[in-house]
């Protein structure tokens, strides 16, 4: 049974950098993409990026190119992602998401989300 | 990118069916057969209903479907229950290792 299991709520200034990470655990690591969507209250689900461990080359989304990482740590079976440049815009819960198998489009577990507040 | 279109809000009443659409373009919906649909509830993660347009993960409820036609793809819940009051999502794949959410639909059950 594959978990994820992410960090918890922060609360940054604008202007400053975040960092969430995602624990994984079951299923083999290094072949299944991660991938990160948030949602702002009130608005949709909205996705960020995504990261195959083995090939360790992210791809974002066009609108948080330059603000966005996210990498591996494969010692620890963990993904990050890191968002900097903060604005109140970006307070929203983050959640990971695994694709259900390796190379495909869906995701089928999810981390729990992290609540992620820019405020001043 | 653009979201793919969905309505802001269905409602129906139990044991009856619902359909929600979701508008993309020849870029997204349109070129790719790689459609899934999420039931979001408020506070919980996002739970994967139907993949590849039309298939069900295992475990999945055979009350959900799937189906495309041109840029459109659509979820068709049918027997409705009060439990799936929830927002609804499709995601499609985009190309250039790029993906895109629809804006979301929110089911109501009266």
């Amino acid at each position: 049974q594959v978990q994820l299991v992410q960090s918890g709520a922060e609360v940054k200034k604008p202007g400053s950098s975040v960092r969430v990470s995602c624990k994984t655990s079951g299923g083999n690591f290094d072949s299944f993409a991660i991938h990160w969507v948030r949602q702002a209250p009130g608005q949709g689900l909205d996705w960020m990026g995504m990261l195959v461990p083995y090939f360790d080359r992210p791809d974002y989304a066009r609108r948080f190119q330059g603000r966005v990482t996210i990498m591996a740590d494969k010692s620890t079976s963990t993904v990050y992602m890191d968002l900097s440049r903060l604005r109140s815009e970006d307070t929203a819960v983050y959640y990971c998401a695994r694709v259900r198998e390796v190379g495909k489009h869906d995701f089928d577990s999810w981390g729990q989300g992290t609540l992620v507040t820019v405020s001043t | 990118q653009s979201a793919p279109t969905q309505p802001a809000s269905v409602s129906g009443s139990p044991g009856q069916s619902i359909t929600i659409s979701c508008t993309g373009t020849s870029s997204d919906i349109g070129s790719y057969s790689l459609v899934s649909w999420y039931q979001h509830h408020p506070g919980k993660a996002p739970k994967l209903l139907i993949y590849e347009v039309n298939r069900r993960p295992s475990g999945a409820s055979p009350r959900f479907s799937g189906s495309k036609s041109g840029n459109t793809a659509s979820l068709t819940i049918s027997g409705l229950r009060s439990e799936d009051e929830a927002d609804y999502y499709c995601c499609s794949y985009v190309g250039s290792f790029n993906w895109v959410f629809g804006g979301g639909t929110k089911l109501t059950v009266l």
